[in-house]
């Protein structure tokens, strides 16, 4: 069955460069998260989707982080001017409707996740 | 706000051993707790999570977990280690509609 879907999954940026990274929830689920994870980390939490409106970005370490989700469903994160401390694997994740809060309360299905380093 | 403090960053046991990997948390609501695993170069799986009701939750591949509120606890057990067990494991936290929250981490080794 189709999971969530991260690309790319390897990218190498040199510092100064802009990225983008793409995710492909589960077809029908509402709700889409991005974390980041340094090595030897947990997850941090970045930015939270419910269909089109971010309702939450305030895990976003800088103004160089921006994050979309235009139509609902595949979601891009860019990073702006990359540097050496954005080194770390991006992972998405998406969680179907329910009659729970919503958001992070219900099941989270993640992506393999996207590793970037920034040289 | 919340937090998650896994204690030990790493955990070893024999194969056929009881695992046990801890987890406190705190919380400023009553909380919702999840239990993660991630093997090498793959995403997150959910092995166990609680919401209400049952305080002893069972999850998949032999897991389960207990929570306990006056311990603030949500330790991860599983009576018997497999070869195959051998991963990351991750404990979560989230407390209202923003993203969950995770400890550092427990690398848990399966000694043969």
């Amino acid at each position: 069955g189709a999971g969530v879907s991260q690309s790319p999954r390897y990218k190498v940026a040199k510092r100064g460069q802009d990225v983008a990274l793409r995710c492909d929830p589960i077809s029908g689920h509402v709700s889409l998260f991005w974390y980041q994870q340094a090595l030897g980390q947990g997850p941090e939490f970045l930015t939270y989707f419910q269909n089109e409106a971010q309702l939450d970005k305030s895990g976003l370490p800088s103004d160089r982080f921006f994050a979309e989700r235009p139509e609902g469903s595949v979601s891009t994160l860019k990073i702006q001017r990359t540097q050496q401390e954005d080194s770390a694997v991006y992972l998405c994740a998406s969680s179907p409707p329910s009659g729970g809060w919503g958001g992070s309360t219900d099941t989270q299905y993640f992506g393999p996740g996207t590793r970037l380093t920034v040289l | 706000a919340q937090s998650v403090t896994q204690l030990g960053s790493h955990v070893s046991v024999s194969e056929g051993a009881l695992v046990l990997l801890r987890c406190n948390y705190s919380s400023s609501v009553p909380p919702y707790l999840f239990w993660y695993v991630q093997y090498p170069n793959q995403g997150l799986q959910l092995l166990l999570k609680y919401t209400t009701g049952a305080t002893l939750v069972k999850g998949i591949n032999g897991f389960e977990a207990e929570f306990k509120k006056s311990e603030t606890s949500f330790h991860l057990t599983k009576p018997s280690a497999h070869m195959s067990d051998a991963a990351e494991y991750f404990c979560a936290v989230v407390g209202g509609a923003d993203g969950l929250t995770f400890g550092k981490g427990t690398h848990l080794i399966i000694q043969p």
